[in-house]
């Protein structure tokens, strides 16, 4: 099935760092999805994305849909210690399976106070 | 209050011994779906539905059963389990298939 690549896989960050981090797929999607995962609960929606080059905010939260719609990344500003958790990047392909979602492995993020 | 509900939240049992996980939403959400989360491998999609009586297989669908009765529950049924079942399990609902997916709380499988 579809690979989404995300990376890096953990963080380890400062307080009041920004944050990076970045999903490509090999194939052309027609939506970027950003969620947010803590223990013992499901992923929450952060962002969603649907046009190429689209650029959307979420208080500190940045993310952007990559022109050649096999990309897109999310940026946190200036991190806090809530900010803890992994971060998951999900898609739908354009074509062959656009009604099945796709995930990436996730991004672990710990904030030292 | 608007959620995705699963139960059990968690379950040991053996090979062999069927097993039902519920899955049910109370936001009128016509697309829901069963993913497996692993260490590693993010979640990956187990079997999906369009609409009530309308089911498909995700990625990983072997050893699974789905039913869409009603369009608020999506039961993930384990005919066989077998040990390679072990993950945590998630149910989530969207209003269509190209809207984003509110999730539930997930269910952690241990299968002996």
């Amino acid at each position: 099935g579809q690979q989404l690549n995300q990376s890096p896989q953990s963080m380890f960050i400062q307080e009041g760092e920004d944050v990076s981090m970045n999903c490509t797929s090999s194939s052309i999607f027609n939506t970027w999805l950003w969620y947010k995962q803590e223990p013992g609960e499901g992923p929450v929606l952060l962002i969603a994305l649907y046009k190429a080059g689209e650029l959307t905010s979420n208080g500190r939260l940045t993310a952007q849909f990559g022109i050649t719609r096999k990309d897109s990344f999310l940026n946190i500003s200036a991190s806090i210690p809530s900010d803890v958790g992994i971060y998951f990047c999900a898609g739908q392909p354009s074509l062959y399976n656009f009604n099945k979602f796709y995930f990436g492995s996730g991004t672990k993020l710990n904030v030292k106070p | 209050e608007a959620q995705v509900t699963q139960n059990p939240r968690y379950l040991i049992t053996v090979t062999g011994k069927k097993l039902t996980v519920t899955c049910s939403q109370n936001m009128n959400h016509e697309y829901m779906s069963w993913y497996r989360q692993d260490p590693g491998l993010g979640l990956r999609q187990i079997y999906y539905s369009m609409n009530v009586e309308v089911t498909d297989k995700g990625d990983v669908p072997e050893g699974y059963k789905v039913s869409r009765k009603e369009k608020r529950n999506f039961p993930l049924i384990l005919e066989s389990p077998s040990p390679n079942q072990t993950s945590l399990y998630f149910c989530a609902s969207s209003f269509s298939y190209n809207q984003p997916q509110h999730f539930g709380d997930g269910t952690r499988l241990s299968i002996l």
